[in-house]
């Protein structure tokens, strides 16, 4: 089945201790993407990668971090977590820019 | 920049009525327009999208969006809703950097509350 996964699906962390979300896709997509989603904000996308070793930051990329090391692959970093990076975040993939993205299910991450 | 904007943030409608949700954007050249729905404590799905070509797009569960250049609009259409077309909207629009193009630009939401 063709999908975007993440893990975890919930986190409870505590302020400064560095957590990674993975995503992965096996769609065998070039471009993939991290959004955050904030009540009354929508989606705003946080790093986004058009291929391997190709990242580039979004609206909100601020205490995050990503890496490209492998097409199906597209871990979120937060070296140093922050109560207001508490969030539901999404990842998701596509294989060309006007591909309607597939989505993740989503991590929903406290940050205490 | 681009940006996206749905003036409503809650809709109400009955079962059976029709639906319409409305999304702006702004945007220099010819964007790429989605709309996706989320339904409770799910991920997104897309519904449609307007990439070049006819106007008006037809998408999943029975709805179709009209682009329409002259008003920087893109709004979601239905002719008769369902109960369980209860879900959050979002608009979004293709975004470019410097670079070459990824990512989307999403609106804020639109929250559909269907009345029995």
């Amino acid at each position: 089945e063709a999908q975007v996964t993440q893990n975890p699906r919930y986190l409870i962390t505590v302020t400064g201790k560095k957590l990674t979300v993975t995503c992965s896709q096996n769609m065998n997509h070039e471009y993939m993407s991290w959004y955050r989603q904030d009540p009354g904000l929508g989606l705003r996308q946080i790093y986004y990668s058009m291929n391997v070793e190709v990242t580039d930051k979004g609206d909100v990329p601020e205490g995050y971090k990503v890496s490209r090391k492998e097409k199906r692959n597209f871990p979120l970093i937060l070296e140093s977590p922050s109560p207001n990076q508490t969030s539901l975040y999404f990842c998701a993939s596509s294989s060309s820019v006007s591909s309607g993205r597939e989505f993740g299910p989503g991590t929903r991450l406290t940050v205490l | 920049a681009q940006s996206v904007t749905q003036p409503d943030i809650h809709i109400t409608v009955s079962e059976g009525a029709s639906l319409e949700l409305r999304c702006n954007y702004s945007y220099g050249a010819t964007p790429y327009l989605f709309w996706y729905v989320q339904s409770p404590g799910q991920g997104l799905q897309l519904l449609l999208k307007y990439f070049s070509g006819d106007t008006l797009v037809q998408g999943i569960k029975g709805f179709e969006a009209e682009f329409k250049r002259s008003q920087s609009s893109f709004n979601l259409r239905k002719p008769s809703v369902h109960w369980s077309d209860a879900a959050e909207y979002f608009c979004a629009v293709g975004r470019y950097s410097g670079g070459g193009a990824d990512g989307l630009t999403f609106g804020k939401g639109t929250h559909l509350i269907i009345q029995p």
